[in-house]
């Protein structure tokens, strides 16, 4: 049951160019998504946040885009830098449940 | 800043032992969640927490399962009696609120069952 999905395992990006990382989910009930950065032997860290009445929502080098007729959502970091280099999880809620479905994540190498 | 603090870091328990895994949230936040990460596998959701009771569990979270705020700091999770597919990195997080807040997230502690 893959509610919410990140096709693209991996990802690499020259430092300075910009990172698109894509989300696709399901559930039309989902009307919170955020997204997390994962560093290896450490927890998620929470990046960016937008709710379902938003389509668009800007946090300095990070902006995430939601479109809802396509159930889809993207995350662009611009400029790249090479401390960028994680694993991206788009997380997903709907407004009657607590937890976040999260998709499987996208390892984005930010190459110097 | 305030962050969720997880121990141990790793935790090598027999099978048929019983584990419990610690977890300190942030001060001020209401809500406190279990989550877990088989290898190679997503982050998967077990068990969320608030006023001293579970408000929300996956099937994951079957009766081997349990957890507890044994006191005003500590969140515990459980595993009565380990299997080897309980091997995984567990992952604490607490919010704030419930709506629309973002939930943060410790270290995790890796769980390996021999």
């Amino acid at each position: 049951d893959q509610q919410v999905k990140q096709n693209s395992p991996s990802l690499s990006v020259q430092e300075g160019r910009i990172s698109i990382l894509n989300c696709d989910y399901t559930n039309s009930m989902f009307d919170y998504f955020l997204w997390y950065k994962k560093y290896p032997a450490e927890g998620p860290t929470f990046l960016i946040s937008i709710s379902s009445i938003k389509d668009k929502n800007e946090d300095g080098r990070f902006t995430v885009f939601l479109n809802k007729s396509a159930k889809h959502l993207s995350l662009h970091i611009v400029p790249s830098q090479p401390g960028d280099s994680a694993v991206y999880f788009c997380a997903a809620r709907d407004n009657y449940g607590q937890n976040f479905v999260f998709g499987p994540g996208t390892r984005l190498s930010v190459l110097p | 800043e305030p962050e969720v603090t997880q121990t141990p870091s790793h935790q090598v328990t027999q099978m048929g032992q019983e584990v419990i895994l610690r977890c300190v949230p942030i001060s001020n936040h209401l809500y406190f969640y279990w989550y877990r990460q088989i290898l190679g596998q997503k982050v998967e959701f077990l068990v969320s927490f608030y006023n001293n009771e579970i408000s929300e569990k996956s099937e994951i979270f079957d009766d081997q399962f349990s957890v507890e705020r044994p006191d005003g700091s500590n969140f515990t999770l459980k595993i009565r009696s380990t299997k080897l597919e309980d091997s995984a990195m567990y992952f604490c997080a607490s919010s704030e609120l419930h709506s629309n807040q973002p939930q943060h997230f410790g270290d995790g502690t890796r769980l390996s069952i021999l």
